[in-house]
């Protein structure tokens, strides 16, 4: 079974400072790859996806993530942070095909806070 | 964007009562749907999947029996929680399979904060 894991549960960084996030997954070939983020209050909101091609992908909000296969990981990152950028953040895997669907395995996620 | 919604946003009800969510998706079709749950300052966790016109697939250790699936539309899939009791309470979340060009994506609710007193 696939798994994910976020080491930083808490990360602090300054207001246009750059930010990475990691995610190392274990899973016996390349899975889909997501990261979401979510606010309060919000629901879960894709920022990227990663399912093949370009190791770099870009998303949302200025954000990019690097699939890393010999790392097993996909960190995000973001060269300057904005105080609304502060939110929890989930990188998932999903091992479906492209014409089946899984469930996502989440990691446990990181909550960001951006210092003024 | 796809949108998908989820009703009631907060439950409060009483221990032995059931609880119904209803997560829809208001733009486009599912025939899958996915539930999850999350616990304060925890990771989201799959509790079934959703196929319309069939029956739910529940991951090792959500009772079936205890919480209901019902998908019978591609637009709606329901999860009640029967007798419900204080360990049940919760973040419920739903997500509904989209596809585009040969991938898909899941685009989830905004929750349910389900109380058990």
């Amino acid at each position: 079974a696939q798994s994910v894991t976020q080491p930083d549960i808490h990360i602090t960084v300054s207001e246009g400072a750059s930010l990475e996030l990691r995610c190392n997954y274990s899973y016996g070939a390349t899975p889909y790859l997501f990261w979401y983020v979510q606010s309060p209050g919000q629901g879960l909101q894709l920022l990227l996806k990663y399912f093949s091609g370009d190791t770099l992908v870009q998303g949302i909000k200025g954000f990019e993530a690097e699939f890393k296969r010999s790392q097993s990981s996909f960190n995000l990152r973001k060269p300057s942070v904005h105080w609304s950028d502060a939110a929890e953040y989930f990188c998932a895997v999903g091992v479906g095909s492209g014409g089946g669907a899984d469930g996502l395995t989440f990691g446990k996620g990181t909550h960001l806070i951006i210092q003024p | 964007g796809a949108v998908v919604s989820q009703h009631p946003s907060r439950v409060i009800c009483k221990s032995g009562t059931s609880v119904k969510i209803e997560c829809r998706s208001l733009d486009f079709q599912a025939t899958t749907m996915f539930w999850y749950r999350q616990f304060p300052k925890k990771s989201l966790m799959l509790m079934a999947t959703s196929n319309e016109g069939s029956k739910a697939t529940y991951e090792q250790g959500v009772e079936k029996d205890k919480f209901l699936i019902n998908h019978a539309s591609l637009t709606l899939s329901t999860l009640t929680v029967t007798s419900a009791h204080p360990e049940d309470s919760s973040f419920y979340i739903c997500s509904a399979d989209r596809r585009t060009s040969g991938t898909y994506e899941q685009y989830f609710g905004p929750g349910t904060r389900l109380t058990v007193t």
